[in-house]
């Protein structure tokens, strides 16, 4: 079993639709990041996490410590949000990332 | 720009060569990091530096890879005799690592095809 596991792997939405993306880890952790990969490879970080909950702009991040869970919402979904999310943790007194395999998000218009 | 950048974006090799791939942090960022992403994936963690030193290693980095970072500022990933199985993306990752919550800023990563 992965330490990090994302669900789904796939998502096909139309555009305006609420969105959520779902994370569960397996250890202890001191940060969870949302990462979201272009096409062509580039990663930038969404949120950075350890507890609660955080917003930016459509984008709203949650995590639950004590389930060892953690979502990843998008209001109002538009087309240009396709791409590939993943979550990373970074488990305690670790320096290195541990990624999931990530969810390909397809919003059509 | 000041973000992290990476050299090349693109590799196509054959079977038996070496490769060299460079990363150029962000200047003030003391961690560096290098990840190995296939198809489909999600990243892999191959290494990291703080400064001039590598402090850990993943058991995916055989012998045939080595990373450097001889001044605390770039750093190299070399492989050598190159095998197919190594066709990767390869991602430089940086942060300023003052320990406790901090962020790691990705580059655009160097695509390798070994044919």
């Amino acid at each position: 079993k992965n330490e990090v596991e994302q669900s789904p792997q796939n998502l096909t939405a139309q555009e305006g639709e609420f969105i959520t993306i779902n994370c569960s880890y397996s250890v202890g952790i001191s940060a969870l990041h949302w990462l979201q990969q272009h096409p062509g490879g580039g990663i930038v970080s969404l949120f950075m996490l350890s507890s609660g909950k955080k917003k930016h702009g459509r984008l709203i991040a949650t995590i639950n410590i004590q389930e060892k869970h953690s979502s990843l919402h998008i209001t109002a979904s538009h087309p240009r949000d396709s791409a590939v999310y993943i979550c990373a943790v970074r488990s305690q007194g670790a320096q290195k990332l541990v990624f999931g395999q990530g969810t390909r998000l397809t919003i059509n218009p | 720009d000041t973000g992290v950048s990476q050299d090349p974006r693109h590799k196509i090799t054959k079977r038996g060569q070496n490769v060299t791939f460079r990363c150029d942090p962000i200047s003030e960022h003391n961690r560096l990091y290098w990840y190995r992403q296939t198809l489909g994936q999600g990243p892999e963690f191959l290494t990291y530096f703080q400064n001039e030193a590598q402090l850990e290693k993943s058991r995916l980095l055989s012998d045939r890879f080595s990373a450097e970072r001889p001044k605390g500022s770039f750093s190299t990933l070399e492989i050598q005799r190159t095998e197919q199985g190594d066709s990767a993306m390869y991602l430089c990752a940086s942060s300023l690592g003052a320990g406790g919550f901090y962020e790691q800023y990705f580059g655009p990563g160097t695509r390798l095809t070994v044919t």
